[in-house]
């Protein structure tokens, strides 16, 4: 079945730093992918949605500076945390879907634990 | 403008029972709908999925329902087992187009 990487699965980094989480589909182009972000007992909340060679779509409330997102290949979008403060905590996950396939699942990576210190 | 919702944000269960989980929508274009399940500290994964032609959908213990004239969709899991405690989602596809119609998530937990 389809697969979605996505890495690292755990970042604990000072303040300040930025830092880059990489999402890849393994085995389908994806046009699309998105952004979800949750938080300690929440849902997921989705971000934004990257799209490839275009700029992303972000959520109402989503800073894009803060949260840069690069879609530049059909298997590849990274989403960058800049100048990480320690409220930027929190576990990220990314998704794709096959739109040339009709009506597919999203398929999600296993998500990123960010800890700024 | 949250076209898929899911009111109910947590569901306590006997293991044994059955877990009834409810989704709602608003846009009559869907015509796919999805749930999935998701553990902490871990993406979601698919778990069912329906078609709006059709009322049921069955897979093992888990079996969909959508109600078309209703906008309503439940998901039952039947009988529920302490595994099944996790958060699911519901999700609405459109033919055309990307958007995301996600809802909100219901955290069941099964109690041994």
């Amino acid at each position: 079945g389809a697969v979605v990487s996505q890495h690292p699965s755990r970042v604990i980094c000072k303040s300040g730093t930025s830092v880059k989480i990489e999402c890849r589909s393994l085995d389908f182009q994806a046009t699309t992918m998105f952004w979800y972000r949750q938080f300690p007992k929440q849902s997921l909340m989705l971000m934004a949605t990257s799209n490839e060679g275009s700029k992303a779509t972000y959520e109402q409330g989503v800073e894009k500076d803060k949260f840069l997102i690069n879609h530049a290949s059909l298997t590849l979008s990274t989403l960058t945390v800049t100048s990480a403060h320690p409220e930027d905590s929190s576990f990220y996950i990314c998704s794709a879907r096959d739109f040339q396939v009709r009506n597919q699942p999203q398929h999600f990576g296993d998500g990123t634990r960010l800890s700024i210190l | 403008d949250q076209q898929v919702k899911q009111n109910s944000p947590s569901l306590s269960v006997q293991e044994g029972r059955i877990s009834i989980l409810n989704c709602d929508y608003t846009n009559s274009m869907f015509d796919y709908f999805l749930w999935y399940k998701k553990y902490p500290a871990e993406g979601p994964t698919f778990l069912i999925s329906i078609s709006s032609i059709k009322d049921k959908n069955e897979d093992g213990r888990f079996t969909v329902f959508l109600n078309k004239s209703a906008k309503h969709l439940s998901l039952h899991i039947v009988p529920s087992q302490p595994g099944d405690s996790a958060v699911y989602f519901c999700e609405g596809i459109k033919a055309a187009g990307n958007k995301l119609t996600f809802g909100g998530g219901t955290r069941v937990l099964v109690k041994p």
